[in-house]
């Protein structure tokens, strides 16, 4: 079967630098996202890697290892508006669609 | 940007009804949607996947016959919660994506409240 981890809760102060894993066991690999999801809301995009290295927007960065299964959410300069909930998810079926996605981790930024 | 309509934003019902959740990609054709639960500070629980034209694929422990899911059209996929009970209630929320594109496009979600 497929499975994907990552930590169920990360707090951080306001100003620091925050990293989220997440680590995949999948039949396939296309590519990993990484969403936010705020209190109540929808979640939105953030993020796509689909080979190994760092991608970079803005205080928001991702890496991807395909090799070691594995990716982060880099979040620097940590804002109070960013405590909210992060979860990855990997497509393991390309064209397909099959994706899997992880259970979130909520992150608490305290002043 | 991609935007996915969700509807209703809030539902407040007894026990018993059946309660129909719209979910309508707006400006792409959406080849596949999904169908998430969330329940009060916990992540979000993927439902169901639903490709336009076939069946939804539910995900272990969803009963099929309790969350009907219809994919009939490319940019329409409802959510019937049948003989809805007070433990349905939940904040629903839809998505909705092109075949190998990211990312994925998220409604605003349904509040279900079942009295």
């Amino acid at each position: 079967g497929q499975s994907l981890e990552q930590p169920s809760e990360v707090t951080a102060v306001e100003g620091a630098i925050v990293q989220i894993n997440c680590t995949y066991q999948t039949s396939g690999f296309y590519g990993l996202s990484w969403y936010q999801q705020h209190d109540g809301g929808a979640p939105t995009f953030l993020s796509y890697n689909a080979l190994d290295g760092l991608e970079e927007t803005g205080r928001f960065s991702s890496f991807l290892s395909r090799s070691d299964s594995y990716g982060y959410l880099l979040l620097q300069e940590l804002q109070m508006k960013d405590s909210a909930s992060y979860f990855c998810e990997v497509n393991y079926g390309g064209s397909q669609g099959n994706l899997i996605f992880g259970k979130g981790t909520k992150l608490s930024v305290k002043p | 940007g991609a935007v996915v309509s969700q509807h209703p934003s809030r539902v407040i019902c007894k026990s018993g009804t059946s309660v129909k959740i719209e979910c309508r990609s707006l400006d792409f054709q959406a080849t596949t949607m999904f169908w998430y639960r969330q329940f009060p500070k916990q992540s979000l629980m993927l439902m169901a996947t639903s490709n336009e034209g076939s069946k939804a694929t539910y995900e272990q422990g969803v009963e099929k016959d309790k969350f009907l899911i219809n994919h009939a059209s490319l940019t329409l996929s409802t959510l019937t919660v049948t003989s809805a009970h007070p433990e349905d209630s939940s904040f629903y929320i839809c998505s909705a994506r092109v075949a190998g594109v990211v990312p994925q496009h998220f409604g605003d979600g349904t509040r279900l409240s079942i009295l």
